[in-house]
C-alpha cells in the first residue's frame, strides 16, 4: 500500500522560508506526478505546483512563481516543497498528493490526487 | 485558466436521500482529467471518482460521476451518515490545475 508521510508542523517568521518533505513508501515514485496543494484555515484547496520525479522539472501556479521550489529525490522517494518570503496569509495546511495509474472504463488513466500525505501545518506569525 | 464552479455551495439533506452535486467549467476539457474528492474535517482529501465517471478503489457504488465538456455531476444515491463532508471537483488536463470551491454536504 502506497503511503505518503509528510514532515511535521512548522512555525515561521514573516520573510523566512519553509521546506516541507513528503516521503513515499511503496509503489512507483519516479514515474508518477507529485503535486503540492495547500488549504488555508476554513478555505478550499489550492494547487501550488508539481513534479514528475524522473523528469526533474517542476511546474508552478503563477501565483507562487518565484517563491516556491518543488524538487524530488528518487533515491529516497521524497518530494520537497520550499516556500520563501513567507507572509501571514501563507498560514495553511500543505499537502502532497501523488498520482497513480488506473484501468477504467475509458482505458488507462494517470489519476492525480490518488494518494495524499497527512498534511503539514505551516503557521506564519511574528 | 479553467475556472470550476460548484453548486450549490451548501446542500442540506437527510440520510437516505439522494445528493446531486454540480461542477461547471469555464471552458470545455476532457473528462479524462476530472476527479472528485471528499474531505472531512482535519483529514486529507480522498479520491472518489476519476475520469469523470470511474469509482476509485474501495469507493462504494452509491457514489457515481457523470458529465462531459463543461458540466460534471457527482451523485450519491442514498446518503449514509459518513457521507456528510465537503466535496471538491478538480481538473488536471489544463495548466494551471484548478479546484472547484467545494460543496458542503450537511445533515438536514
Amino acid at each position: 500500500q502506497v503511503q505518503l508521510v509528510q514532515s511535521g508542523a512548522e512555525v515561521k517568521k514573516p520573510g523566512s522560508s519553509v521546506k516541507v518533505s513528503c516521503k513515499a513508501s511503496g509503489g512507483d515514485f519516479s514515474n508518477y506526478r507529485v503535486n503540492w496543494v495547500r488549504q488555508a484555515p476554513g478555505q478550499g484547496l489550492e494547487w501550488m505546483g508539481g513534479i514528475v520525479p524522473i523528469f526533474r522539472t517542476a511546474d508552478y501556479a503563477q501565483k507562487f512563481q518565484g517563491r516556491v521550489t518543488i524538487t524530488a529525490d528518487e533515491s529516497t522517494s521524497t518530494a520537497y516543497m520550499e516556500l520563501s518570503s513567507l507572509r501571514s496569509d501563507d498560514t495553511a495546511v500543505y499537502f502532497c498528493a501523488k498520482a497513480s495509474g488506473y484501468h477504467g472504463s475509458g482505458g488507462y488513466y494517470t489519476v492525480e490526487g490518488d494518494i495524499w500525505g497527512q498534511g503539514t501545518l505551516v503557521t506564519v506569525s511574528s | 485558466e479553467i475556472v470550476l464552479t460548484q453548486s450549490p455551495d451548501t446542500l442540506s439533506l437527510s440520510p437516505g436521500e439522494r445528493a446531486t452535486l454540480s461542477c461547471r467549467a469555464s471552458d470545455s476539457f476532457s473528462g479524462s482529467y476530472l476527479v472528485w474528492f471528499q474531505q472531512k474535517p482535519g483529514q486529507a482529501p480522498r479520491l472518489l471518482i476519476y475520469g469523470a465517471s470511474n469509482r476509485a478503489t474501495g469507493i462504494p457504488d452509491r457514489f457515481s460521476g457523470s458529465g462531459s465538456g463543461t458540466d460534471f455531476t457527482l451523485t450519491i444515491s442514498r446518503l449514509e451518515p459518513e457521507d456528510f463532508a465537503v466535496y471538491y471537483c478538480h481538473q488536471y488536463g489544463n495548466s494551471p490545475r484548478t479546484f472547484g470551491q467545494g460543496t458542503k454536504l450537511q445533515i438536514k
